[in-house]
């Protein structure tokens, strides 16, 4: 049974940074293609940033380009995502996910992270 | 543009059915989704992939009682035998060949 633990999150001032992270077992996580995915309070599920299975491709949603950086680090199984320059509309749970084989649908989740952006 | 439009809710009595609609804009008849299911304060979990043709593969420990089906941009979730705990949100989901993901608004499902 695949298992995604997202960690890290926590309230923060805006402009300021934090770091989540993901650790992920059960499956062999050097294989899979890798995301992170928002959802504002009472709001619904937003793509957020996803990475390539070895790392070297990275896609952001537009309003975090520039902010926030996805990586990974697979001799550890752990996926992450550095937040900088925070607003508070960047509050909401964090979720990490994983990508399909060869298929772009998000097919395990983890159980999320609450970052609250606010002074 | 690829956006996924969802109504935002539906609603039906214990132990009936209950069908649930994505639909993809204009172009994109041929795109795959995924459902995906969040029931209140949880997380997300993934129901299936549907292709255009109706085909679908489900996940892990997913009840035959979710089934998907197609019909041009229109993607289906359909949700037999209703129970207590499938009153939940529901998400369409779907990727593009320009390297995005997008979510669709979600569908409140309310057993009666």
């Amino acid at each position: 049974q695949v298992q995604l633990v997202d960690s890290g999150g926590g309230l923060v001032q805006p402009g300021r940074s934090l770091r989540l992270s993901c650790a992920a077992s059960e499956f062999t996580f050097s294989s899979f293609a890798m995301h992170w995915v928002r959802q504002s309070p009472g709001k619904g599920l937003e793509w957020v940033a996803a990475i390539s299975y070895d790392g070297s491709k990275k896609y952001y949603v537009d309003s975090v380009k520039g902010r926030f950086t996805i990586s990974r680090d697979n001799s550890k199984d752990k996926l992450y995502l550095q937040m900088t320059s925070l607003r508070p509309e960047d509050t909401g749970v964090y979720y990490c996910a994983r990508g399909g084989e060869s298929s772009g649908d998000l097919d395990s989740w983890g159980q999320g992270t609450l970052v609250t952006v606010s002074s | 543009q690829l956006v996924l439009t969802q109504s935002p809710s539906a609603s039906a009595s214990l132990g009936a059915s209950v069908k649930i609609t994505c639909t993809l804009s204009s172009g994109h008849s041929d795109y795959a989704i995924a459902w995906h299911q969040q029931q209140p304060e949880k997380g997300p979990r993934y129901l299936m992939k549907l292709y255009s043709d109706g085909s679908h593969i489900k996940g892990d420990g997913i009840p035959d009682r979710f089934s998907g089906s197609s019909s041009g941009t229109e993607r289906y979730l359909t949700i037999s035998s209703l129970q207590s705990e499938d009153e939940a949100d529901y998400y369409c989901q779907t990727w593009g060949t320009d390297i995005n993901w997008v979510f669709g608004g979600g569908t409140k499902v309310t057993v009666l």
